[in-house]
C-alpha cells in the first residue's frame, strides 16, 4: 500500500481565486493521478501527473484551468485556477504501484462561495 | 475508449439480505476491475481486484465478485449485508498500459443497509 498525504484537506474559497492542493506519498511510485468527485457523482480522472514532463489532461480538462506540477517521483500539486462554484468538489491525488490498482488521498474538499 | 456502467443508483435493503450489485465494463481487450467502497465521511477502499486467473474473486469484508468475459461483468456480491455495510460502491476498469493505464470509474451506487 501507500500513504498519501493531501493539503488542505477542506478550504473554503472566494471565487476567482486560485488553491493549490499538494498530495505527498511516502515512496515513490510511478503513476500519480488527479481526480475530482463533484457532490453525488463518481470520480472523474482529471490527469496524469507525469514527473518531469507535462501533465496528461482528459477532455474537457485544460492546462490553464487546472496546472499540475510533478517535480520528483513522491510530490505533485494541483492548481485549481479562477474559481467559480462549480469547481466544488472533492479533489483526489491517487498513485498506482504498476499493478493497476490505485491507492487514493483522504481528498480536498473545495467549497467556492 | 473504456467505460463503466452500474446499473443500480440506489439500493437499500435489511441486514441479513443478500446483496449484488450489477457493474459492465466496454473494452475489448485484457483489463483489471476492482471494486472500491467509500464509507460516509471516509476515503475510498479497495474492496477487492481482478487481474487473471480465478475469476471469482473474495475481498474483503465478506465481499467476492465474479468477473465473466463474455458479458463483460464484474459483479460485487455479498451473501447477508451488515448495516455497517452502508456505503457508495464504485466499479472500475483499468484497460492498462495501451489505453493510458487509467482507472475509469463507474457512476456509483448508494447502498442504505437498514437495521
Amino acid at each position: 500500500s501507500a500513504v498519501i498525504s493531501q493539503k488542505p484537506s477542506r478550504d473554503i474559497c472566494q471565487r476567482g481565486t486560485s488553491l493549490t492542493i499538494q498530495c505527498q506519498v511516502d515512496s515513490q511510485v510511478t503513476m500519480m493521478f488527479w481526480y475530482r468527485q463533484q457532490p453525488g457523482q463518481s470520480l472523474t480522472l482529471i490527469a496524469t501527473a507525469n514527473q518531469g514532463s507535462e501533465a496528461t489532461y482528459e477532455s474537457g480538462f485544460v492546462i490553464d484551468k487546472f496546472p499540475i506540477s510533478r517535480p520528483n517521483l513522491t510530490f505533485s500539486t494541483l492548481t485549481v485556477s479562477n474559481l467559480s462554484p462549480e469547481d466544488s468538489s472533492i479533489y483526489l491525488c491517487s498513485v498506482d504501484r504498476v499493478t493497476g490498482e490505485l491507492f487514493f488521498g483522504e481528498g480536498s474538499r473545495l467549497t467556492v462561495l | 475508449a473504456q467505460s463503466v456502467s452500474q446499473h443500480n443508483h440506489h439500493v437499500i435493503l435489511s441486514e441479513a439480505a443478500s446483496l449484488e450489485l450489477g457493474c459492465n465494463y466496454s473494452y475489448g481487450g485484457t483489463v483489471n476491475l476492482f471494486w472500491y467502497v467509500q464509507y460516509p465521511g471516509q476515503h475510498l477502499q479497495l474492496l477487492l481486484k481482478y487481474f487473471s486467473g480465478d475469476p471469482l474473486v473474495k475481498g474483503i469484508k465478506g465481499f467476492e465478485a465474479e468477473f465473466i468475459k463474455s458479458k463483460f461483468s464484474f459483479n460485487l456480491r455479498k451473501p447477508s449485508v451488515q448495516w455497517s455495510d452502508t456505503a457508495e460502491y464504485f466499479c472500475a476498469v483499468n484497460a492498462g498500459f495501451a489505453a493510458g493505464n487509467k482507472l475509469t470509474f463507474g457512476g456509483g451506487t448508494r447502498v442504505l443497509v437498514k437495521p
